[in-house]
């Protein structure tokens, strides 16, 4: 089964670290792209960013450029996405999404929700 | 980036109803616009691809048309089931972007 299983719950305070993880299994990890989504309590979805996880090339959306991190390490088969200093407005549901040739986002993780509060 | 507006926001309307979204673009996006369908606590579930082209399982009373600035869904006859926020994407640019979502509820 194709599916992309994302890590749990984090409960974090303002100015922390934090990575999430997407895990891919039961498809070539390194022949899709993954995309990174964010769902604000009460919200639309936002793209934030994607990565080729054979080569580790990104793009991020304008919006989200410099405020987060995304990456993979293909030999286990996992994107992450990454703060340095999280602020309460990064409160969400954060979903990673599979992009293949001509679908932006045809499998997607369960979702991580994150909250940051002091 | 380009912006996707999507219309209404918010639709009421009753089982065996025919429902149409709209969706337009900023700047012409070709026929790179996915739909999706997203339930409370859920993530999203792809119902399109390419504006027309229906994604393996999805029932065939969904169906998207468009290219360029203008795209619809169109559920034939809407069904229990289809009770959700719909939203779409454009996938043309460097940068994708969502619209703002429809939720159809119960009439």
């Amino acid at each position: 089964e194709v599916q992309l299983v994302q890590s749990g719950a984090e409960v974090k305070k303002p100015g922390e670290s934090l990575r999430i993880s997407c895990k891919g299994s039961g498809y070539s990890f390194t022949s899709y792209w993954i995309s990174w989504v964010r769902q604000m309590p009460g919200k639309g979805l936002e793209w934030m960013g994607r990565i080729d996880p054979s080569d580790s090339y990104t793009n991020y959306s304008p919006s989200f450029q410099g405020h987060v991190t995304i990456s993979a390490d293909k030999s286990i088969s996992t994107a992450y996405l990454q703060w340095s200093s999280l602020k309460a407005s990064d409160t969400a549901m954060y979903y990673c999404a599979r992009v293949s040739e001509v679908t932006p986002g045809d499998i997607w993780g369960q979702g991580t929700m994150v909250t940051v509060s002091s | 980036d380009i912006q996707m507006t999507q219309s209404p926001s918010t639709l009421s309307a009753s089982v065996g109803d025919r429902v149409t979204i709209t969706c337009r673009a900023s700047q012409s996006i070709s026929s790179w616009l996915a739909w999706y369908q997203q339930k409370p606590g859920k993530a999203p579930k792809l119902l399109i691809y390419k504006a027309s082209s229906l994604e393996s399982g999805v029932p065939s009373r969904f169906s998207g048309s468009g290219s360029g600035t203008e795209f619809t869904l169109t559920i034939s006859s809407l069904q229990p089931d289809d009770f959700a926020t719909y939203y779409c994407q454009q996938y043309n640019s460097y940068s994708l972007t969502f619209g703002g979502g429809t939720k159809v509820e119960i009439k």
